[in-house]
């Protein structure tokens, strides 16, 4: 299985903020790579797709970069609505794996 | 728009079965895949398997395979995920979503969530 490793696991930052956060893939997946947000109570909703695509509808705050088998999701200046759990997740082969979460609290 | 709407939460006793829905609308149910994630009490989302509803071409989790029992009836664009004998460790919620794209799979909808509880 191919592992999803995401950091940090947790971070706590201001309205305003730059916020970037990582997923490192355990080996070449293309830009088969998926970014989600998650609010407590609620179903994932789709950021990004293929590493750097905005899915329609997401504010243009959110962004996606990949690098090797490195990948990020940047907020670049977070917003109250944006607290919340954000997961990565591989759909290059099967078991499409996520990755652990990262946790985005208020400063 | 699309829609999926999963069925209602469950209470289940341990050893007893289980199948929870989701319904989903029109061709875009039976044209892509539709998989299921489960996510334990305060972790993190874990895929357990996927179903194309146009032919039930069916892969599962390695960590599921042999556990739950994925299936679709096109006919009436529904999925299904299945215990034959549920544990207490598989309390959780579980979502569907419609896994769009043949480049890159992306989950851009999902189901409401079944909340299983499975208590003595």
């Amino acid at each position: 299985d191919i592992q999803m490793t995401q950091s940090p696991s947790s971070l706590s930052a201001s309205v305003g903020d730059r916020v970037t956060i990582t997923c490192r893939a355990s080996q070449s997946i293309s830009s088969y790579l998926n970014w989600y947000q998650q609010k407590p109570g609620k179903a994932p909703k789709l950021l990004i797709y293929a590493a750097s695509s905005l899915q329609s509808g997401v504010p243009s705050r959110f962004s996606g970069f990949r690098s090797g088998t490195d990948f990020t999701l940047t907020i670049s200046s977070l917003q109250p609505e944006d607290f919340a759990i954000y997961y990565c997740q591989q759909t290059y082969n099967t078991p499409w794996t996520f990755g652990q979460g990262t946790k985005v609290e208020i400063k | 728009e699309v829609q999926l709407v999963q069925s209602g939460a469950e209470v289940k006793k341990p050893g007893e079965s289980l199948k929870i829905s989701c319904k989903g609308s029109g061709n875009s149910f039976t044209n892509n895949w539709i998989g299921w994630v489960r996510q334990m009490p305060g972790k993190g989302l874990e895929w357990m398997g996927i179903i194309y509803p146009g032919d039930s071409d069916t892969r599962y989790s390695p960590s599921f395979q042999g556990q739950v029992t994925i299936s679709a009836d096109k006919s009436i664009t529904t999925a299904y995920l299945q215990w034959s004998s549920l544990k207490a460790s598989d309390t959780a919620m579980y979502y569907c979503a419609r896994f769009f794209g043949d480049y890159a799979p992306r989950g851009d909808y999902w189901g409401q969530g079944t909340l299983v509880t499975v208590s003595s």
